[in-house]
């Protein structure tokens, strides 16, 4: 079975430091794979996603991730941290089951920003 | 265009009772996810419908259990609550092309429930 592994479940930068959340995933295909972010008391939002197309992909609020198949790995990085980015997010894969993709959830890295 | 609607946003209930939550898809998307948040599991697919038929289904007990509407409106239930059912579901939806659901996911703001 698929999964989706995100190393350290809290993360804490400077404000205006470089952010860097890990996520490996374990799959012998290669899965579409997506960030999401979630802010206290709300739903998941989507950051960005990759669907086999450019391996550096560009999000919402100046988040890019990049997919490395050698590493198994789509780490989520933003050059300059705002303390609008605190919050939780969520590293997650899909696979095809019966013509519909259900997505597999890393654990989560709760991200604080200091002033 | 309106996001995905989920209600009731909070609800406590006691333990042997039964609760129905609600989701309304973003207009046009018509296959519907279920997912549970826990602190200790994280997040979990339950099941997804699509054209009023369960499609995909996770590993979760009998006691949960779902269905979609005509108007792609979706319910889920769960019987005999436990104090472990004590979470937040998200309800997402999705896009369907050619019978295949889109890549993206979209998420309601959930619904806490709070089992005593």
């Amino acid at each position: 079975a698929q999964s989706v592994t995100q190393l350290g479940s809290h993360v804490s930068v400077s404000e205006g430091a470089l952010v860097l959340l890990r996520c490996n995933y374990s799959s012998s295909v290669p899965p579409y794979l997506f960030w999401y972010v979630q802010y206290p008391n709300q739903g998941l939002q989507l950051l960005l996603k990759y669907t086999s197309a450019a391996t550096l992909v560009k999000g919402i609020n100046g988040f890019e991730a990049e997919f490395k198949k050698s590493e198994t790995s789509f780490h989520l990085t933003k050059p300059s941290a705002h303390m609008s980015d605190a919050a939780e997010y969520f590293c997650a894969g899909t696979y095809s089951g019966a013509g519909s993709y259900q997505l597999t959830f890393g654990k989560g890295t709760k991200l604080s920003v200091i002033p | 265009k309106a996001g995905v609607t989920q209600t009731p946003r909070y609800l406590i209930k006691t333990r042997g009772q039964q609760v129905t939550l609600s989701c309304s898809p973003i207009s046009g998307h018509r296959s519907v996810s279920w997912y549970q948040q826990t602190p200790g599991q994280g997040l979990q697919f339950l099941f997804e419908y699509f054209s009023e038929t369960q499609r995909n289904k996770g590993n979760f007990p009998g006691r949960f259990s779902g269905r979609q509407f005509s108007n792609s409106r979706s319910e889920m239930n769960v019987s005999t609550l436990e104090l472990g059912d004590s979470a937040l579901y998200l309800c997402a939806s999705s896009l369907v092309i050619a019978g295949r659901t889109t890549y993206e996911q979209y998420f309601g703001p959930g619904t806490r429930l709070t089992v005593t």
